[in-house]
Order: structure tokens, then C-alpha cells, then sequence
């Protein structure tokens, strides 16, 4: 069965720091990988996917992420944090179809000043 | 990007009423619409896939009699909660799937948050 673990509820950190969410998968089949960002009363927006190929993608707002199958990981980085960048995040695990994506529980961000 | 609209954003009722939820896609054709719903703290948990034209899919455990999906145009989805109970309060949120020549994406809609009293 596919899932996908985001094991921090709540990360902090100072505007300008670097950040890195974590997200483990669980996948039977070549997993293809999705980063959201959901600000209040906002909908999802896709900051990033990957498919195949080079297993560093760089998305929207200046984030990447890799691909490291070996540990079954598509952590989210970025190097420098803006107080915008403050939002839940989510980690999520799918078909290229999207039919049957799996969400982790998310990663709420805040950022100190 | 393209842009999916819910409305109501936010609805109050009263235990034992229905609630109907749109799901617009405002700028695209989606042959497919996705239900989902959000506990607090919680993730997405995929109720349904809508098809244009068809029966929506249900995923396993989610009651279709209680949740009724249409999907009657390439840019509408209606969810309704029939009979609606305290414990069907939550956030309910839809995506529509944009399929390209060279992509394939889910665009979600800003969540619609349901109150039962």
C-alpha cells in the first residue's frame, strides 16, 4: 500500500535560515512525487514534482527538492527562508495520472522574524 | 496556473440537512474532479474521483449514499452531504485534473470548511 510520512507537525525557523521538510514513502510501483503548499484559506499549489530522470527538481519560489530512493525520501529545501513562505506543506505520493495521489499529514512552518 | 473555485468557502448547518459544495474549474476542461476531506492536523484522505458523464468512485469506506457526487459538466463537480451529522464537520477540498500534452496535474480548490451543528 502506498503512503507517505511527513514525521515533523511543526517546524520553526528564522527568516533567511535554511529549511529542510522531511517526507518518506512508501511506494510498490516507480513513485512519482509531489510537493504542495497550502496557505490559510488558500487551495494547494504544486511547488514541485518528480517523474523520472535527474533526482534534484527545482520548483516554484526558489525550492528543490531530491529524490533519494535508497532511503525512500523527497525532502523539500530551501535555502533561505522568507516570512511568506509561512504555510502547511504537504508531501505527497501518486500515479502520473494523479488518480490515487496519498498526502502526508503535513508540516506546518513558521517563521520567526 | 489554472484555477479551481469551491463555493461555499465556509457553511454552518443544522444536524439532519444537506449540504451541496461546488467545484469550478474556471479556465479548463477537467474530464476528472477529486473529493477530498481534512481532519485537523490530518492529511488529505481521497473520498472520490468524479468522471464527467459518469458514476464517481468511491473510495473504500466512504458511504456514496451520504456523500453524492455529480459531475455534470467538464468544469462542475457537486458534492452534497445528505443528512449531515456532527461528525461529518470538516474540510472538504476538491482538485480538477488539467491533462496536457506534457503534463498532468491536479489543481485543488481553496477548501470548503463544513459546520454541523
Amino acid at each position: 500500500a502506498q503512503s507517505v510520512t511527513q514525521p515533523d507537525i511543526h517546524i520553526t525557523v528564522s527568516e533567511g535560515a535554511s529549511l529542510e521538510l522531511r517526507c518518506n514513502y512508501s511506494y510498490g510501483a516507480t513513485p512519482y512525487l509531489f510537493w504542495y503548499v497550502q496557505s490559510p484559506g488558500q487551495g494547494l499549489q504544486l511547488l514541485l514534482k518528480y517523474f523520472s530522470g535527474d533526482t534534484l527538481v527545482q520548483g516554484i519560489k526558489g525550492f528543490e527538492a531530491e529524490f533519494k530512493r535508497s532511503q525512500s525520501s523527497f525532502n523539500l529545501r530551501k535555502p533561505s527562508v522568507h516570512w511568506s513562505d509561512a504555510a502547511e506543506y504537504f508531501c505527497a505520493v501518486g500515479p502520473y495520472n494523479n488518480n490515487d495521489m496519498r498526502f502526508g499529514a503535513g508540516t506546518r512552518l513558521t517563521v520567526k522574524p | 496556473g489554472a484555477v479551481v473555485s469551491q463555493h461555499p468557502s465556509r457553511v454552518i448547518c443544522k444536524s439532519g440537512t444537506s449540504v451541496k459544495i461546488e467545484c469550478r474549474s474556471l479556465d479548463f476542461q477537467a474530464t476528472t474532479m477529486f473529493w477530498y476531506r481534512q481532519f485537523p492536523k490530518q492529511s488529505l484522505m481521497l473520498m472520490a474521483t468524479s468522471n464527467e458523464g459518469s458514476k464517481a468512485t468511491y473510495e473504500q469506506g466512504v458511504e456514496k449514499d451520504k456523500f453524492l457526487i455529480n459531475h455534470a459538466s467538464l468544469t462542475l463537480s457537486t458534492l452534497t452531504v445528505t443528512s449531515a451529522h456532527p461528525e461529518d464537520s470538516s474540510f472538504y477540498i476538491c482538485s480538477a485534473r488539467f491533462s496536457g500534452r506534457y503534463t498532468d496535474t491536479q489543481y485543488f480548490g481553496p477548501g470548503t470548511r463544513l459546520t454541523v451543528l
